[in-house]
């Protein structure tokens, strides 16, 4: 049974340009949500998916968009990249009626040069 | 707004040294609060889920407590392996999905 799974692993960009993140979610599950983990510190809520619409969004810029497919995987796309974008993104899958566990993948290290 | 400290930042102890990680929350009605591992470089692996106050579980050798207004993760007799941070996050009752808060960690470094 996989896990939850996210591509690619690391990234390079540089300022103002564009990425996308992605991220298939735990079997079973149909809810997406995207964090950004700055070094050293706790993972931040970037939005989360359900149905494929953006159902929850936390202190982010219009900059941060996503997107999730009727196969239930997600997309994290960043426009205009800043050097503080740098960070790793964490994809988490959960059932929607049962929330008591959201599944993390390994994360995708975006650096921004 | 809601909000999680976790207490110390960092923590070394021997081999077979137990000891208490804090975490302190303030969130309007509480769902749920989460205790998370994190490796280096590595997504957050999912330890318990407490749900209300007095709530108890185990693993190993770790064991999570929930009152009011904090929560502690126990670690028995810890070996090397455990080595790694520990991630507090809480879920409100308002919100209608699934939105954790994190605090910033305890870094754990168990020595033989």
């Amino acid at each position: 049974d996989a896990g939850v799974t996210q591509s690619p692993t690391h990234l390079i960009k540089t300022r103002g340009q564009q990425v996308t993140l992605r991220c298939s979610p735990k079997s079973g599950h149909d809810t997406v949500s995207w964090y950004q983990q700055a070094l050293g510190q706790g993972p931040q809520f970037i939005f989360q998916y359900y149905e494929e619409e953006e159902r929850q969004r936390g202190n982010f810029p219009d900059r941060f968009s996503g997107h999730q497919f009727p196969n239930y995987s997600s997309e994290l796309n960043v426009n205009a990249l800043l050097l503080g974008d740098s960070a790793l993104y964490l994809c988490a899958s959960s059932f929607r009626l049962r929330d008591d566990e959201q599944f993390f993948g390994p994360g995708t290290r975006l650096t921004v040069l | 707004e809601d909000q999680v400290t976790q207490s110390p930042e960092a923590l070394r102890l021997q081999e077979g040294e137990s000891s208490s990680l804090n975490c302190s929350y303030t969130v309007s009605g509480l769902r749920g609060l989460f205790w998370y591992r994190q490796d280096p470089g590595k997504g957050p692996e999912f330890l318990f889920t407490l749900y209300s106050a007095g709530e108890e579980k185990e693993k190993e050798r770790l064991k999570a407590t929930l009152t009011k207004k904090e929560s502690f993760l126990h670690i028995t007799a810890p070996k090397p392996e455990d080595s790694a941070t520990y991630l507090c996050a809480v879920q409100a009752m308002n919100t209608g999905f699934q939105k954790l808060v994190f605090g910033t960690g305890t870094r754990l470094l168990v020595s033989p």
